[in-house]
């Protein structure tokens, strides 16, 4: 069974410095996708990025980005310039594809951002 | 696009009653829908999987009898919290996802739901 594990409960960093979220998981296949989802205090998930396995080069999205190690089975987030909008619990998520589109999440990291 | 609606934002409701919840993707057809439930500063928990016209896929542990599941057209959920107790108090999400012309398969969130049983 595939496991998703966040090591870090929480964190906080110093508005517009750059902090890094860690994830792995662990599975034995080779299609998925990953994802970060972002839950600000309205508890509305918010999806901030994604990969897919099967391409090497990393997402990114504007001042996120990812760090997608497949053979370690890493997928660190980074958020770079942090606003104090990024304040929230993010969530790693892993889905296998294909298969039954479930979600596996991990059990988050609560990020405060410092002003 | 990919708008996830979920009535009622909150309800509260007395022991022993039903309550309903609905979820509706708005500007897509949803091939399968899935409802978490969520405590205070946890993770989402897969409660079911529910697929439009099929019996929903419970997770282990989870009370079919107790959280039941209707997918009864592409746009609309619905779960039912039958004979709600306190220890059903929760936050509720649905998610929606649609196999339809996607190039990445990913679940469209609702904005949730909080139960309060008296």
């Amino acid at each position: 069974a595939q496991t998703v594990t966040q090591s870090q409960p929480e964190m906080s960093v110093q508005e517009a410095e750059t902090v890094t979220l860690s994830c792995t998981y662990d599975t034995s296949e080779n299609n998925y996708y990953l994802f970060w989802y972002k839950q600000p205090p309205s508890r509305q998930m918010i999806l901030v990025i994604r990969q897919e396995a099967y391409k090497q080069q990393n997402a990114t999205e504007n001042r996120f980005s990812v760090n997608f190690q497949k053979a370690a089975k890493s997928f660190s987030l980074k958020i770079s310039d942090s606003q104090l909008g990024d304040t929230a619990m993010y969530f790693c998520a892993f889905m296998q594809f294909p298969g039954t589109y479930k979600y596996i999440f991990g059990t988050g990291t609560r990020l405060k951002v410092l002003a | 696009g990919a708008v996830v609606s979920q009535h009622p934002s909150r309800v509260i409701c007395k022991s022993g009653t039903s309550v309903k919840i609905e979820c509706r993707s708005l500007d897509f057809q949803a091939t399968t829908m899935f409802w978490y439930r969520q405590f205070p500063k946890k993770s989402l928990m897969l409660m079911a999987t529910s697929n439009e016209g099929s019996k929903a896929t419970y997770e282990q542990g989870v009370e079919k009898d107790k959280f039941l599941i209707n997918h009864a057209s592409l746009t609309l959920s619905t779960l039912t919290v039958t004979s709600a107790h306190p220890e059903d108090s929760s936050f509720y999400i649905c998610s929606a996802l649609t196999l339809a012309g996607a190039s990445y398969n990913e679940q469209f969130f609702g904005p949730g739901t909080r139960l309060t049983v008296l």
